[in-house]
C-alpha cells in the first residue's frame, strides 16, 4: 500500500447504527486530518491531529470521535447519526513543519445516513 | 479568517485549448502558501501547483501555470492544452499557521470537450 488508504470506499448506516472509518498513511507524516465534503460547499475541516495530539476540533458534534492510536492511522467513529452527515469523508496527512506541507489525501469514504 | 473564494462553479474547455480558473483569498498574513488541488470523479485529489507568497515568480508545473497577484490576492489556474484527464474539480487552497491548516474553496468543476 502506498500513499493515503481509507476503508470501507462505501459505507451505508441507519441513524442508530454505531460504525467506524479508518485511514492509514503510509508516508512517515506527523500530522491527520479528517475533512468534510459535501456537495456545493467547501471542504470542511473536523479534526487535526499533530504528533498524535489532537489540536483542532471544528465544533464537530459528539456523535463523531477520532482516535488517533498512533501516526500512521487514524479512526473516526460514528454514531447516531443524522441524515444531513452524509457526505464524502476525506483522510489527509500531511508532514508538520515541512516547507510546503502538502496535504496528500485519501480516496475518501462515501457515507450514506439512512 | 481567512477566506478562499472561487468563483466559476463550472467551467469548460475545447480539448487542446487554454483555460484558466479564477481564485481569490482573503487574509492578513504576509507569508503564506496557495495551492491548486484536482479531484477526478471518484478519485483521489492530488496537488496541482503550490506558490510561495513571498517568491514573485509565478509557479510552473508542465501545462499548469498560475497567475499570481499578490496585492490583489488572487491566486489564477491556466491549464493549456487541455486533455480528457484534466476534467476534474478543482480546488484553490491557501495554508499557513503552524500545522498549517489548510482553507478550501468550493471548487470549479471543469469539464474538456473532445
Amino acid at each position: 500500500e502506498t500513499g493515503v488508504t481509507q476503508t470501507p470506499r462505501h459505507l451505508v448506516m441507519g441513524m442508530t447504527n454505531k460504525k467506524s472509518l479508518k485511514c492509514e498513511q503510509h508516508l512517515g507524516h506527523n500530522a491527520m486530518y479528517w475533512y468534510k465534503q459535501s456537495a456545493k460547499k467547501p471542504l470542511e475541516l473536523m479534526f487535526v491531529y499533530s504528533l498524535e495530539e489532537r489540536v483542532e476540533n471544528n465544533s464537530v458534534p459528539s456523535r463523531f470521535s477520532p482516535e488517533c492510536p498512533n501516526s500512521s492511522h487514524l479512526f473516526l467513529h460514528l454514531h447516531t447519526l443524522q441524515p444531513e452527515d452524509s457526505a464524502l469523508y476525506l483522510c489527509a496527512s500531511s508532514q508538520e513543519r515541512a516547507r510546503y506541507n502538502e496535504q496528500f489525501f485519501g480516496p475518501g469514504t462515501r457515507l450514506t445516513v439512512l | 479568517a481567512q477566506t478562499v473564494t472561487q468563483s466559476q462553479p463550472e467551467m469548460s474547455v475545447q480539448e487542446a485549448e487554454t483555460v484558466t480558473l479564477s481564485c481569490t483569498y482573503d487574509t492578513s498574513e504576509s507569508d503564506y502558501y496557495l495551492f491548486w488541488y484536482k479531484q477526478p470523479p471518484s478519485r483521489q485529489m492530488i496537488l496541482v501547483i503550490r506558490q510561495e507568497a513571498y517568491k514573485q515568480q509565478n509557479a510552473t508545473e508542465n501545462r499548469f501555470s498560475v497567475n499570481f497577484q499578490k496585492a490583489a490576492k488572487s491566486f489564477s489556474l491556466k491549464i493549456s492544452d487541455s486533455q480528457l484527464g484534466d476534467a476534474a474539480m478543482y480546488f484553490c487552497a491557501y495554508s499557513s499557521g503552524g500545522y498549517q491548516k489548510v482553507t478550501f474553496g468550493i471548487g470549479t468543476k471543469l469539464q474538456v470537450i473532445p
